[in-house]
């Protein structure tokens, strides 16, 4: 089974500034047939269900803020909001969706400093 | 406009059963995967089981397998959790959640979820 881990499990950011959150698979999630790493982030806000945000890795999801971007291959995978808004406070899961079980990492809480 | 309506769960003791349902309408039901996904209060996000388009494959997580069944009636529109023998460590919010194209692809929408608690 392939675990992912997100670090750090959560951060605090000013408005305005970056946040940056890491996955690591413990496989690699690139799959050679078509060249597009399986890995989704999701945002989560309180008392609501998770939103996809980004999908292969690197595509936003239509109407998403172009300050999230998704990047990284293989097995390292980073999720950045480039300009922290109100908004963003939530908990994010990097999900590998290459093979079953399709797991979840454990999630990073975003909070405002 | 996609929608995923689960209900079904409450309050169960341990060693109890519950069937949850998920209501799903928007879309061709019939030609999408599905997942069950639950979420521990407080806690991440867990992958539970997965269902193919007509329901003829499943895969469940292994602390689930043999306890746990997912079914689907595409004639209803509505995906299935059979859940027996339950532990407490079972306690958590179930989602249903749509496998956005074929077997192996993100999710693209969830539904509410059910609370399902597990305690004598």
């Amino acid at each position: 089974d392939i675990v992912m881990t997100q670090s750090p499990d959560s951060l605090a950011v000013s408005l305005g500034e970056r946040a940056t959150i890491n996955c690591k698979s413990s496989q690699s999630v690139l799959h050679s047939s078509n060249n597009k790493n399986y890995l989704a982030w999701y945002q989560q806000k309180p008392g609501q269900p998770p939103k996809v945000l980004i999908y292969w890795a690197s595509t936003r999801e239509s109407g998403v803020p172009d300050r999230f971007s998704g990047s990284g291959s293989g097995t390292d995978f980073t999720l950045t909001i480039s300009s922290l808004q109100a908004e963003d406070v939530a908990v994010y899961y990097c999900q590998q969706y290459y093979s079953t079980p399709q797991a979840f990492g454990g999630g990073t809480k975003v909070e405002i400093k | 406009e996609v929608q995923l309506v689960e209900s079904g769960g409450g309050l169960v003791q341990p060693g109890g059963s519950l069937r949850l349902s998920c209501a799903a309408s928007g879309f061709t039901f019939s030609t999408y995967w599905m997942h069950w996904v639950r979420q521990a209060p407080g806690k991440g996000l867990v992958w539970v089981s997965r269902i193919n388009g007509d329901g003829s494959g499943t895969s469940y997580a292994g602390s689930v397998k043999g306890r746990f069944t997912t079914s689907r009636d595409n004639a209803k529109n509505t995906l299935y959790l059979q859940m027996n023998s339950l532990r407490a460590e079972d306690t958590a919010v179930y989602y249903c959640a749509r496998i956005a194209s074929g077997s192996n692809s993100w999710v693209d929408y969830w539904g509410q979820g059910t609370l399902v608690t597990v305690s004598s």
